[in-house]
C-alpha cells in the first residue's frame, strides 16, 4: 500500500496569503496524483487532477506541482472561502489511498 | 445535474449489518465506475471499495475485504454497500462517489454521506 503523508497538519494563515501544501507518497506515483477540499458538513470536491491539472470550475489560484513522491499544492491569495481541509489522493495502484489531510484555519 | 443520495445508515451494534444504498442521477450510470469512501470521527478520508461500469470487477480496501461487498444494479441506477460483521472502527460517514470521465481513479462527484454507528 502506497501511503501518502500531508504536512502540515494545520496551517494558520490570512486571507489573501498563500499557502503551500505539501504531500509527500511511500513509492513513485508518477504523475498519478490529485487534491480534494473538503469543508464541514459537505462532500469533497475534486480540485487538482495529475498533478497540476485544474478540475471543471476550479479557480485559477490553485496550482499543483511535483511528480515522483513529492506533490505540492499551492493556494495564492487565500479567499475566506479557502479555509478547508484539503487531502491528496493517489490512484497509482491498489489500493487507492488518501493522505491524512491539512488543515488551512485562520 | 448529477445527483448522489446515499440511505440506509444508522446504529447497529457490533458484529451487525447494514446495506448502504446510493440512488444516482444525472448521468449515465452503467458508463461510470463507482465507489464508496469513508471519514471517520477525526479522521481523514478513506478509500473503501470500487466497482467497474459492468461490475465485472470489484476492489477494496484491506480493512473491509471479506467484510463489506459493493454491486450494482445499472437497470436502478443504484450502488450498494453490503457491511457485515461491522465493528467500532467502521463508524464513520459513507459517501458514495462517482468517477470521472478521464484517465485514473479520480472522483469528480460525490453524495452528502450517510452515517453508520458501530455501537453496543
Amino acid at each position: 500500500e502506497i501511503v501518502l503523508t500531508q504536512s502540515p497538519a494545520t496551517l494558520s494563515l490570512s486571507p489573501g496569503e498563500r499557502a503551500t501544501l505539501s504531500c509527500r507518497a511511500s513509492q513513485s506515483v508518477s504523475v498519478s496524483l490529485g487534491w480534494y477540499q473538503q469543508k464541514p458538513g459537505q462532500a469533497p470536491r475534486l480540485l487538482i487532477y495529475d498533478v497540476s491539472n485544474r478540475a471543471t470550475g476550479i479557480p485559477a489560484r490553485f496550482s499543483g506541482s511535483g511528480s515522483g513522491t513529492d506533490f505540492t499544492l499551492t493556494i495564492s491569495n487565500l479567499e475566506p472561502e479557502d479555509f478547508a481541509v484539503y487531502y491528496c489522493q493517489h490512484h497509482y495502484s491498489w489500493p487507492l489511498t488518501f493522505g491524512g489531510g491539512t488543515k488551512v484555519e485562520i | 445535474e448529477v445527483q448522489l443520495v446515499e440511505s440506509g445508515g444508522g446504529l447497529v451494534q457490533p458484529g451487525g449489518s447494514l446495506r448502504l444504498s446510493c440512488a444516482a442521477s444525472g448521468f449515465t450510470f452503467s458508463s461510470h465506475a463507482m465507489n464508496w469512501v469513508r471519514l471517520a470521527p477525526g479522521k481523514g478520508l478513506e478509500w473503501v471499495s470500487h466497482i467497474s461500469d459492468s461490475a465485472g470487477n470489484t476492489v477494496y480496501a484491506d480493512s473491509v475485504k471479506a467484510r463489506f461487498t459493493i454491486s450494482r444494479d445499472n437497470s436502478k441506477n443504484t450502488l450498494y454497500l453490503q457491511m457485515n460483521s461491522l465493528r467500532a472502527e467502521d463508524t464513520a460517514i459513507y459517501y458514495c462517489a462517482k468517477e470521472w470521465d478521464g484517465s485514473g481513479e479520480y472522483f469528480d462527484y460525490w453524495g452528502q454521506g450517510t452515517l453508520v454507528t458501530v455501537s453496543s
